[in-house]
């Protein structure tokens, strides 16, 4: 069974730019969530989808917003970037949330 | 607020040595508790504990959870240098849906 993926794999952006980045879950996983990664706060949640619905979301600006398809697959989009936004950033799939989460490999993303 | 903290944040140990990792958390309505090993990369999935005295292994590695004390400690015994990563201590709760709350996270790293 395919794991979690995520792209693109590494970014470079400038302040003032939007990004947006991809998860695809394991097969049959409904729930995604995304995390972000920094060595100063760890892996901090940022919002989480099920069946297309936002099912919650974390202490992050409205900079922040994500979307699920049909398929599961799911977008999170950055706008107006800041030099804080550089991090790691993780998708998770689950069956449910009830189950535990698999993360993709990661989304390096870079503001200059 | 709800809170999860590891500890140590570091640890250095030799070859065939066992070590033991703590969680301890802070949190309203705990559904579940989760280890996750990272190694550069994604963090995989280590283990979800729900009921507390029932130890979980595999392999080398065990855990177990105490609900009325609220923590967790994760024993890796016979290390090996294959071990040396961060692992990742998470909590879940009901009602939040899939968001997870990470602790700061201990730093393995074992020598040959």
């Amino acid at each position: 069974k395919a794991g979690v993926t995520q792209t693109p794999r590494y970014l470079i952006k400038t302040r003032g730019q939007q990004v947006t980045l991809s998860c695809s879950p394991i097969s049959g996983h409904r729930s995604v969530s995304w995390y972000q990664q920094t060595p100063g706060q760890g892996l901090q949640f940022l919002f989480e989808y099920f069946s297309e619905t936002q099912r919650n979301k974390g202490n992050f600006p409205g900079r922040f917003s994500g979307r699920q398809f049909s398929n599961s697959r799911s977008e999170m989009n950055v706008s107006t970037l800041e030099l804080g936004d550089s991090a790691l950033y993780l998708c998770a799939s689950s069956l449910s949330a009830l189950n535990e989460q698999f993360f993709g490999p990661g989304t390096r993303l870079t503001v200059l | 607020e709800d809170k999860v903290v590891q500890s140590p944040l570091s640890l250095v140990v030799h070859e065939g040595d066992t070590v033991t990792l703590n969680c301890s958390y802070e949190v309203t309505n705990f559904r579940s508790l989760l280890w996750y090993k990272q190694e550069k990369k994604a963090p995989t999935f280590l283990f979800m504990l729900t009921s507390s005295g029932i130890e979980k292994k595999s392999g080398r590695l065990s855990s177990i959870l105490d609900k009325k004390e609220l923590f967790s400690i994760l024993n890796i015994t016979a290390t090996q240098t294959g071990d040396s990563a961060v692992y990742l201590c998470a909590v879940a709760l009901y009602n939040q849906g899939g968001k997870l709350i990470f602790g700061q996270g201990t730093e393995l790293s074992v020598k040959p």
